[in-house]
This record gives structure tokens, sequence and C-alpha cells, in this order.
């Protein structure tokens, strides 16, 4: 069964650096997420991209993050400058119909 | 607004107990999915279950069941005979029926089933 597929499994990142995390949603795909769950919390949407722009973000999703969709395959999120309260996992999804297909998600750690 | 609750934080019981796991939403959309996830301690979301506002009918699948009742805006997830295996964090979650439909998460219920 095809899956959505997030790479690094694990990031450690210093504080002020820029990261990106990939997630290659699955390929007949169209609908784009990004969700974050701070350790021991709730997951928490990030951003919704169809058709190449972003559909709605949420109140974290301010201008330190950034989401592009490259190349056809690949979905990426950006922290531009990244913060220690950024630390959490991240959790790319994709869908064609219901429901949302999730990835194993990205673990930052900023340091 | 769209909103969860899980008032259970933390649950133990002892294994091959039934354990049933609570949820109360809250949203102005006539239409809408409810959704249960199961996080593992390795922390992956594992899809249980989905169901659409206009299909009120129990779901069994195995052990677990899942009890949908729109008139208290609840939908309550059963696992009878508990197994060790089950101990995970539990999220339900409801999303809009349209094309953006980001999924709201509650703040789940972790539970422990002993040995």
């Amino acid at each position: 069964e095809p899956e959505v597929t997030q790479t690094p499994s694990h990031q450690v990142t210093q504080m002020g650096q820029e990261v990106i995390l990939r997630c290659v949603p699955i390929s007949n795909h169209l609908y784009f997420y990004w969700y974050r769950q701070i350790l021991g919390q709730k997951v928490e949407f990030l951003v919704s991209f169809y058709n190449n722009e972003i559909s709605e973000k949420s109140e974290i999703f301010d201008d330190q993050f950034s989401v592009e969709r490259p190349d056809g395959s690949n979905f990426t999120l950006k922290i531009r400058s990244t913060k220690l309260e950024d630390s959490a996992m991240y959790f790319c999804a994709s869908r064609l119909d219901q429901p949302q297909h999730f990835g194993d998600g990205t673990r930052l750690s900023i340091l | 607004a769209q909103k969860v609750t899980q008032a259970q934080t933390e649950i133990s019981v002892v294994e091959k107990e039934d354990v049933t796991l609570d949820c109360v939403y809250e949203t102005r959309d006539t239409t809408y999915y409810l959704f249960w996830y199961k996080q593992p301690p390795s922390g992956e979301l594992v899809f249980l279950i989905r169901r659409n506002s206009f299909d009120e009918q129990n779901e069994i699948s195995g052990r677990y069941s899942w009890n949908f009742q729109k008139s208290t805006s609840s939908f309550n997830f059963t696992i009878t005979a508990s197994q060790v295996v089950d101990s995970a964090v539990y999220f339900c979650a409801l999303s809009e029926w349209n094309r953006d439909d980001k999924i709201i998460f509650g703040k789940g219920t972790r539970l422990h089933i002993l040995p």
C-alpha cells in the first residue's frame, strides 16, 4: 500500500538555523498538510496546500514557516530561524479522497 | 468553532478488561468527519476509523467498537478484552466536510494496559 514518507526521522538543529523537513506524499494525492505535535501534547494543524498554494494556515504558521512543492513529488516545510519552541514532531499528510494519510513524522530537536 | 474534548487524560486497566475512551465534539457544521487515531510509543499516527456525520451506525472491528451519538455529540471508542499491545495514546479528531478539511485533534487519552 502506498505510504507518505518523511525524512529525516530525527533532525537536530541549532537555534537560529534554518531547517527543511521533507515529505513525499502518495503520488496521486492532491491535498497536502503539515501538523505539529509538541511532546506530550495534542496534534495541531499548521497548514494545508492545494493546487500549488496554501489553502489554510493556523496561527502557529507565522512568517518563519513556509511550504513548497518544488517538483511535483516532494512537499517541504521550511522553518527559517528556528526557536527552542519549534522542537516537536512534525507530521505530513496527504489525500485524494478521505481520509488523510499521515507519514511517520520527523522529530525536530532545537538545541 | 470546532473542538474535540477527551476528558480522560490517562486510563489504566488490567489486561482482558474492557475499556471505553470518551470523546465529545463541537461543531457548527452539519456535515463533518470523526476519526480515531492510535499513537504508540514509537510516535506514528495509526488511523483507526473515520465516520461521516450522516452515518450513525455503530461499528465493530475485531476487539474495537465505536459508538457515534449525534444527539450527545459523542464518538466513544471501546476496546474489548484489552491487550498490552493496546497501550498507546488515542486521539479523537474532527474535520469539516469541505475541500480544506484540516483535522482538529483532541488532547488524547493515554491508555495503559497492565499485564
